[in-house]
């Protein structure tokens, strides 16, 4: 299922540097998220998007920013990286119903 | 304030035994309610909601109102059920918000 596709799907990158990762999908939805994931912890939200010109911090957005450039496409950037932002992030979408799909997950791991 | 609660991090049983997995939520409005799994190294995937009171893989959950829950049970579970599983609240505004998840092993 590639309805959601985040790219890159793993990366390393040093502390302090800028890092763009992006999401496109084909489903249609207007309404589009990011998730980090850590063990023990879940998934939490950074940014959420109902349509092209909404932008919604979640519940962990500081040192992330989010820009939607289209309605299927919306990119999450660290401007400088740290450590503790090392994680598995993933893009997800959503219909009017609330059933989300989700990208496969970008590995991010900051040294 | 949407929130939801797994009060297990982690799950262990044999395989043929029954399985609850718990989610409390809380919201002032009606709530829309989901399970999701993420199976080892894959995405994330809708196993069911509440809305529409399927059976997903044997797995069925409930929607009590009066205790603000909707967990999740298997009567028989199997190997191939191990996996992480995910509650998840969608409010008014559908914005999703996600437990911080049960690990289920099932041992053969």
């Amino acid at each position: 299922d590639a309805d959601v596709t985040q790219t890159p799907r793993n990366r390393i990158t040093k502390t302090g540097k800028r890092i763009m990762l992006e999401c496109s999908q084909t489903k249609g939805h207007d309404r589009m998220y990011w998730y980090r994931q850590d063990p023990g912890l879940g998934l939490r939200l950074i940014y959420y998007s109902f349509d092209v010109k909404d932008i919604n911090k979640g519940e962990i957005s500081d040192g992330y920013s989010v820009s939607r450039q289209a309605q299927a496409k919306f990119s999450l950037s660290l401007e400088s990286a740290i450590p503790n932002q090392t994680a598995l992030y993933f893009c997800a979408t959503s219909e009017a119903t609330g059933e989300a799909f989700f990208g496969q997950g970008t590995r991010l791991t900051v040294v | 304030a949407q929130r939801v609660t797994q009060p297990e991090k982690l799950l262990s049983v044999f395989k043929g035994a029954p399985v609850e997995l718990k989610c409390n939520y809380s919201y002032s409005g009606s709530p829309e309610l989901f399970w999701y799994v993420q199976y080892s190294r894959q995405r994330l995937q809708l196993l069911l909601r509440h809305i529409s009171r399927e059976s997903i893989k044997g797995f069925t959950a409930d929607l009590n109102k009066g205790e603000t829950s909707f967990h999740l049970k298997k009567p028989f579970a199997q190997e191939e059920d191990s996996a992480m599983y995910y509650c998840a609240l969608g409010g008014s505004n559908y914005k999703l918000t996600f437990g911080k998840g049960t690990l289920l092993t099932v041992n053969p």
